[in-house]
């Protein structure tokens, strides 16, 4: 069983839709997050959800709206697509918000925006 | 600001050489350290993590990285390395001021030639 799941892997789609990617995680972790993966692989958070709140919201388009049904999915929907959105998505989850926590990947859901 | 630095950004070497992956990080508060691997098109998954106690850690797949705090600087070693440790690695830092976010640094890319 994967241990966190994102579908789909691989999205195309043209400037201006609007897109969701879905996570999900069997491990019981109660905090998810997405991070931004760009073409040079630098990794930035995005957001992060503790017990469905949202404790991490950094300086992201609010094109992007997260939102978390319950603690163990944490979807990604994005408005307007621009061509700078192009990168792989990464939701990640741990088992409380605290510091020392290590974080579980999924493999990743790639976006491609033409 | 708080920062993590990956002094290298492509690291090639040898087989059954060694190899030394550096990075640094800026603060003189209490940090927790990690160090993650990326295999091509996978997620990150864990290699190693310092959160208190001995400075030297000891991780998956033959990986170790000492701490040190007056060089604040987490420098991952492998005595000798495998074709297969071919991946983008990434340090991490969660800083004790910033609850559950991780700062990751822009990664190494490490290959290995037969």
């Amino acid at each position: 069983d994967t241990a966190v799941s994102q579908t789909p892997k691989y999205l195309v789609t043209q400037m201006g839709n609007d897109k969701s990617i879905k996570c999900e995680q069997n491990l019981g972790h109660d905090t998810m997050y997405w991070y931004k993966q760009d073409s040079k692989k630098f990794l930035k958070i995005m957001f992060s959800y503790n017990n469905k709140e949202l404790i991490i919201n950094e300086t992201v388009p609010n094109r992007f709206s997260p939102k978390s049904p319950d603690k163990a999915h944490l979807n990604l929907h994005i408005n307007s697509l621009e061509l700078g959105d192009s990168a792989v998505y990464f939701c990640a989850s741990s088992q409380g918000a605290q510091k020392a926590n290590v974080l579980t990947f999924g493999a990743g859901s790639r976006l491609t925006v033409l | 600001a708080q920062s993590v630095t990956q002094l290298d950004s492509q690291v090639p070497v040898f087989e059954e050489a060694p190899v030394e992956l550096r990075c640094n990080y800026s603060s003189s508060v209490s940090v927790y350290l990690f160090w993650y691997v990326q295999y091509p098109n996978q997620g990150l998954q864990l290699l190693l993590k310092y959160l208190s106690g001995s400075t030297l850690v000891k991780g998956i797949n033959g990986f170790e990285a000492e701490f040190n705090k007056s060089q604040t600087s987490f420098h991952l070693r492998k005595p000798s390395v495998h074709i297969s440790d071919t991946a983008e690695y990434f340090c991490a830092v969660t800083y004790n001021t910033n609850a559950g976010k991780s700062t990751f640094g822009d990664g190494t890319t490490l290959t290995v030639k037969p």
